[in-house]
């Protein structure tokens, strides 16, 4: 099953505009932690933002924020004043165990979602 | 911050020899080293994950004679991929894991192989 879900293959935005990609996820662990990374052509793993399971406030970093829905098991990266340099893919990730534990193990990623943006 | 310098970042050979990818860790110790591969606009898919000193723990469907991985040392795990076919060509990354690092992962820069 699919732990990690990206449902958004492709998404346009408009320079300067909002835009939000949606992940889901499932897992049955309590603890777990959720990132975003974002992948220019390059290839390189760009970290964005992450998120604890047990983290009360939504995280944010810059213009980059996760609207965590723990109850409906979502994590949605919300991109404010989108710039020429946001396009690139863009994957949401999970990784199950507590994060001081013997478990703290490997991410799974979702599929991607691609993100242009327009000037 | 924490870097994970993996070499080389493209690379082509003839099928039927050996590549060997690099991935260093520069200024940390990288107890686990993650191996990802990843084909054109899709995910990144675990390969096997590696611990220090120890055998590779290799996902379901991976061959574990193909794609050789040695963690020898805290700062240096590689990745050969054995008599190379090309639908062996991917873009292959590592990622360390240590717990002194924020949020726990850092990537390599990846390598795109090319078998012909």
């Amino acid at each position: 099953a699919q732990k990690i879900t990206q449902t958004q293959p492709g998404m346009f935005v408009q320079e300067k505009e909002a835009v939000t990609l949606d992940c889901t996820y499932d897992t049955s662990d309590p603890s777990y932690g959720l990132f975003w990374y974002k992948q220019p052509s390059s290839g390189e793993m760009i970290f964005l933002i992450y998120q604890g399971s047990y983290d009360q406030q939504n995280a944010t970093e810059g213009r980059y924020s996760l609207n965590f829905q723990k109850a409906r098991k979502s994590a949605n990266l919300v991109i404010s004043a989108s710039q020429l340099g946001d396009s690139a893919m863009y994957f949401c990730a999970m990784r199950e165990g507590y994060a001081g534990g013997t478990s703290y193990g490997k991410l799974t990623f979702g599929q991607g979602t691609i993100l242009t943006v327009h000037p | 911050g924490a870097v994970v310098s993996q070499h080389p970042s493209w690379v082509i050979c003839k099928s039927g020899t050996s590549v060997k990818i690099e991935c260093r860790s520069l200024d940390f110790q990288a107890t686990t080293m993650f191996w990802y591969r990843q084909f054109p606009k899709q995910s990144l898919m675990l390969m096997a994950t590696s611990n220090e000193g120890s055998k590779a723990t290799y996902e379901q469907g991976v061959e574990k004679d193909k794609f050789l991985i040695n963690h020898a040392s805290l700062t240096l795990s590689t990745l050969t991929v054995t008599s190379a076919h090309p639908e062996d060509s991917s873009f292959y990354i590592c990622s360390a894991r240590d717990q002194h690092l924020q949020y726990g992962y850092t990537f390599g820069s990846g390598t795109r192989l090319t078998i012909v």
